[in-house]
């Protein structure tokens, strides 16, 4: 069974700080890991990301894949409030058709 | 591009009452279509996924059921609703050539 572990849970900043947003995954034939934002309904998405350290990058957001320690990370430089939002990582298998999700991180940035 | 419109967006059910939440897409053909079901504050549990025209694939068991009586038309149903079925509903759309899973804006259920 595929499994995505997204740490931290919740994070609390300040406007202008750097976050490190965090995913782990154990999935059968690895296909791709994709990253969406969620404000308040639906999940928009930012990031796909298929191989190993190959930087994705929009904006203050960037992420990189290690396939080799089986881990993403999501950052995000000088945050600002809109930055505020759950923050989930996805994993795609080859045979499966749907996406497996992490538990996703809370990221609220204070003024 | 696709846009997936999801309705009711909100809805507050008795207990033991049916429901029907409706998802169509637009933008393109022969897409597969999921719904996902989110609790307060966590992650996105896979419930139904489809490939086609009446196929459809369940990931949990569960009291809920999926139609797919068009290409791009998805509904997600119960003949009566449970107090747990409470939760944040969203249909997604990956459009058959792409590798990009895109979301609707959900559907909140509060089963009273």
């Amino acid at each position: 069974e595929d499994k995505v572990v997204q740490s931290p849970l919740s994070l609390v900043v300040h406007e202008g700080d750097t976050v490190t947003l965090n995913c782990s995954y154990e999935v059968t034939n690895f296909r791709s890991l994709l990253w969406y934002k969620q404000e308040k309904k639906a999940p928009t998405f930012l990031f796909m990301l298929t191989s190993s350290g190959i930087e994705k990058k929009s904006g203050r957001l960037s992420s990189i894949l290690d396939k080799k320690e089986l881990f993403s990370i999501l950052n995000i430089t000088a945050t600002q409030t809109g930055d505020s939002a759950i923050y989930l990582c996805a994993v795609r298998s080859t045979g499966r058709r749907a996406l497996t999700f992490g538990s996703g991180t809370r990221l609220q940035v204070q003024p | 591009s696709q846009t997936i419109h999801q309705w009711p967006a909100t809805l507050v059910q008795p207990v033991g009452s049916p429901l029907s939440l409706e998802c169509t897409v637009e933008g393109t053909s022969n897409p597969n279509l999921y719904w996902y079901r989110q609790a307060a504050g966590r992650g996105l549990q896979l419930l139904f996924y489809s490939v086609g025209i009446g196929q459809i694939s369940s990931e949990v068991p569960q009291n809920l059921s999926a139609s797919r009586p068009q290409d791009r038309q998805f509904i997600l149903s119960s003949k009566k609703l449970l107090l747990s079925d409470s939760g944040f509903y969203l249909c997604a759309c990956q459009p058959y050539s792409g590798n990009t899973i895109y979301f609707g804006e959900g559907s909140w259920l509060t089963v009273v």
